[in-house]
C-alpha cells in the first residue's frame, strides 16, 4: 500500500526550532514529488513548496521562502518541514502530499495524516 | 505568483446538481485538480486534469475548463459530498510551483 506517514504533533514556544517529517512507502520515494501544504485553524490549504528527492530540486511558494526548509533523507525515503525559529502565526496543520504520477506535480493523490503544530508561549 | 479564486460557499439539494467554479490566469495554460475536503481529514484528490476521475471516486465527480475558469460539478449530490472543495493549478509564472484556490464550502440540503 502506497502510503505517506508523519509525525506527531508538536507544541512548541516561538523562537523554538523544529523539524517535521513525512515518511513514504509502498512506492520508489526518489521517483516522485513532495509536497508540504500548510492549513491555519479553520482556512483554506496553503501550497508551501515541493521537493523532488531523485535530485533534491526544491521550490518554494513566495509566501514560505525563507521561512521553512524543505529536505529529504532518500536513505530512510523521508522529507522533512523544518523552521530555525517558529512563530505564533506557524500555528497549523501541515500536509505532505505526492503526486498520482511519476516526475510530474499535477495532481495529488497520496496525503499525509497531517502534523498539528501549536506554537504558544 | 497566480491566484485562484472560488465562491466561500454553495448549497444544494439532495439529488441536485452544483457546479463549483475556480477563477484564474493559470486556468488558461493549466488543468485544475480538484480536491474535496471533510472536517478533521486530509484531503482527498476527486478530479484532475482534461478529463480523470481517481480510483474510488464517484461518477458523479466531474470537471471542465474554458479559458481561465475550471468548475467541479457534482450531478447528484448526496449528503456525504458536503465538504469544502478547493481546486489546485500550477502557477504559470513560476517552473514546478503550485497554488490551491480559496476554497468553496459545499452544504447538502
Amino acid at each position: 500500500e502506497v502510503q505517506l506517514v508523519q509525525s506527531g504533533a508538536e507544541v512548541k514556544k516561538p523562537g523554538e526550532s523544529l523539524k517535521i517529517s513525512c515518511k513514504g512507502s509502498g512506492y520508489t520515494f526518489t521517483r516522485y514529488w513532495i509536497a508540504w501544504v500548510r492549513q491555519t485553524p479553520g482556512k483554506g490549504l496553503e501550497w508551501m513548496g515541493i521537493i523532488y528527492p531523485g535530485d533534491s530540486d526544491t521550490r518554494y511558494s513566495p509566501s514560505f521562502q525563507g521561512q521553512v526548509t524543505i529536505s529529504a533523507d532518500n536513505s530512510i525515503n523521508t522529507a522533512y518541514l523544518h523552521w530555525s525559529s517558529l512563530q505564533a502565526s506557524d500555528t497549523a496543520m501541515y500536509y505532505c502530499a505526492r503526486p498520482i504520477e511519476v516526475a510530474t506535480i499535477s495532481a495529488f493523490d497520496i496525503w499525509g495524516q497531517g502534523t498539528a503544530v501549536t506554537v504558544s508561549s | 505568483s497566480s491566484e485562484l479564486t472560488q465562491d466561500p460557499a454553495v448549497s444544494v439539494a439532495l439529488g441536485q446538481t452544483v457546479r463549483i467554479t475556480c477563477q484564474g490566469e493559470s486556468l488558461r495554460y493549466y488543468y485544475a485538480s480538484w480536491y474535496q475536503q471533510k472536517p478533521g481529514q486530509a484531503p482527498v484528490l476527486v478530479f484532475y486534469g482534461k478529463n480523470n476521475r481517481p480510483s474510488g471516486i464517484p461518477d458523479r465527480f466531474s470537471a471542465s475548463s474554458s479559458g481561465t475558469t475550471s468548475s467541479l460539478t457534482i450531478t447528484g449530490a448526496q449528503a456525504e459530498d458536503e465538504a469544502d472543495y478547493y481546486c489546485k493549478s500550477r502557477d504559470s509564472g513560476r517552473n514546478n510551483h503550485l497554488v490551491f484556490g480559496t476554497g468553496t464550502q459545499v452544504t447538502v440540503l
